[in-house]
């Protein structure tokens, strides 16, 4: 089972330039999110999605666009980048049944803007 | 996330001693959930807590949920240097999403 799959894992822009994140999930889970986590911070929720066609903003979702037009795949778009959106982002998908919110986090992708 | 607190920040011991780390919520917890993070890599899942005075264990990783489900703690019994890490904590305060802590990172000394 791969789980959770982010692409790529590595990226370096310059600033104002875009790009798209890829999160893949292989579990069937209606429930996905996007994290980015800077040192110090932990995790901060940038958007989430609770099913195919769903999307909805988190704690920072400010300069960051989604989609989840398949079930199995949650897209974080950049489309003007900046300095401060340098970080490490993670990509999780949950089934959240009843008492179990396990969250499955992909890798991570290092995103570094110049 | 201010909602929700860790501590200590960072924590470097002895191979073999024993350590806490504390994770106090602003709010009321509905779920308490503790991942492991090895530096540089993604997060692995630990235990997760519900229930007022839950206790639960994972090899030598207890974690507990106070009565009042507002704090939680994690124990590490005789350290080793393979639970060196980032180790967060998520709430589930409402909806089907989890906020995190800041992390503690832990070094474990040979």
């Amino acid at each position: 089972n791969a789980g959770v799959t982010q692409t790529p894992k590595f990226r370096v822009l310059k600033t104002g330039q875009s790009m798209t994140l890829l999160c893949a999930q292989d579990m069937n889970h209606e429930y996905m999110y996007w994290y980015r986590q800077d040192p110090g911070m932990g995790l901060r929720l940038i958007h989430y999605s609770v099913g195919e066609g769903t999307t909805a903003k988190g704690e920072v979702p400010d300069g960051y666009n989604v989609s989840r037009l398949k079930k199995q795949n949650f897209l974080l778009g950049l489309e003007s980048a900046a300095p401060s959106q340098t970080s490490v982002y993670f990509c999780a998908s949950s089934q959240w049944t009843s008492g179990n919110g396990e969250l499955f986090f992909g890798e991570g992708s290092r995103l570094t803007v110049l | 996330s201010q909602e929700l607190e860790q501590s200590p920040q960072s924590l470097i011991v002895q191979e073999g001693k024993n350590l806490t780390i504390n994770c106090t919520s602003s709010k009321t917890l509905y779920g308490l959930y503790w991942y492991k993070q090895k530096y540089g890599e993604g997060l692995i899942f630990l235990m997760m807590l519900q229930k007022g005075g839950e206790e639960k264990s994972h090899e030598k990783i207890t974690a507990k949920l106070d009565e009042k489900k507002q704090q939680s703690s994690l124990h590490i019994t005789a350290s080793q240097p393979s639970h060196a890490g980032i180790y967060l904590c998520g709430a589930e305060h409402a909806g089907n999403m989890l906020t995190f802590g800041g992390g503690t990172r832990l070094m474990v000394k040979p």
